[in-house]
């Protein structure tokens, strides 16, 4: 069974740029959510999806958004990069969410210049 | 809001010694769910053991034990044996809901080190 996949795992990007971050569940799992990691603030919450609707939401600015697909695909999107955006996106899924075990990806790291 | 404190930044144990990792948490929540996970290298988050609030007995996976005191607010994880393999990082975690790795809030993680 394939676990948690994301694309792309590095990207590069300039401030301004917008970017789509993709994330494949484990088949079967309909819940994904959204973490950002970075050395300053740690890991932080982003998003949660269930069933294509956002369940949970973050404390982050508008820039940052995202959206479920019927086959339980997941995607992130920053618009008008910064610098800060910097970071290790990491996306977890799991069957529904009530399940206590949550299976991350290797996650994509994001650089802004 | 929830808060999970860690205050070992890094430890260093020999090989085959017992280790626990603290963390302290802190929610106005009624029921809540505590998680362990294991962070090597390769940035992968690994799942290691999960807590609820209302749970009497201590969960245990495998070398993994959480050592819940809910009157203390402290979910400790001990790892027994210890092997080359589990030098990582180890972060703890919360979550609003006692049934559910949703929305969950980390701690600082703390860097396990195994000498051989």
């Amino acid at each position: 069974k394939a676990g948690v996949t994301q694309t792309p795992r590095y990207l590069i990007k300039t401030r301004g740029q917008q970017v789509t971050l993709s994330c494949s569940p484990i088949s079967g799992h309909r819940s994904v959510s959204w973490y950002q990691q970075t050395p300053g603030q740690g890991l932080q919450f982003l998003f949660e999806y269930f069933s294509e609707t956002q369940r949970n939401k973050g404390n982050f600015p508008g820039r940052f958004s995202g959206r479920q697909f019927s086959n339980s695909r997941s995607e992130m999107n920053v618009s008008t990069l910064e610098l800060g955006d910097s970071a290790l996106y990491l996306c977890a899924s799991s069957p529904k969410p009530t399940n206590t075990e949550a299976f991350f990806g290797q996650g994509t790291r994001l650089t802004v210049v | 809001a929830q808060k999970i404190t860690q205050t070992q930044p890094g430890m260093f144990v020999q090989e085959k010694e017992a280790v626990t990792l603290d963390c302290t948490y802190d929610t106005s929540d009624q029921s809540y769910g505590l998680f362990w996970y294991k962070q090597p290298s390769s940035g992968e988050m690994i799942f290691l053991i999960y807590q609820g609030s209302y749970d009497e007995q201590n969960a245990t996976e495998g070398r993994y034990s959480l050592n819940f005191q809910k009157a203390r607010k402290s979910a400790n994880l001990v790892i027994s044996a210890s092997q080359l393999g589990d030098s990582a990082m180890y972060f703890c975690a919360s979550s609003p809901h006692a049934q559910g790795a949703q929305k969950l809030v980390f701690g600082q993680g703390t860097r396990l080190t195994i000498n051989p």
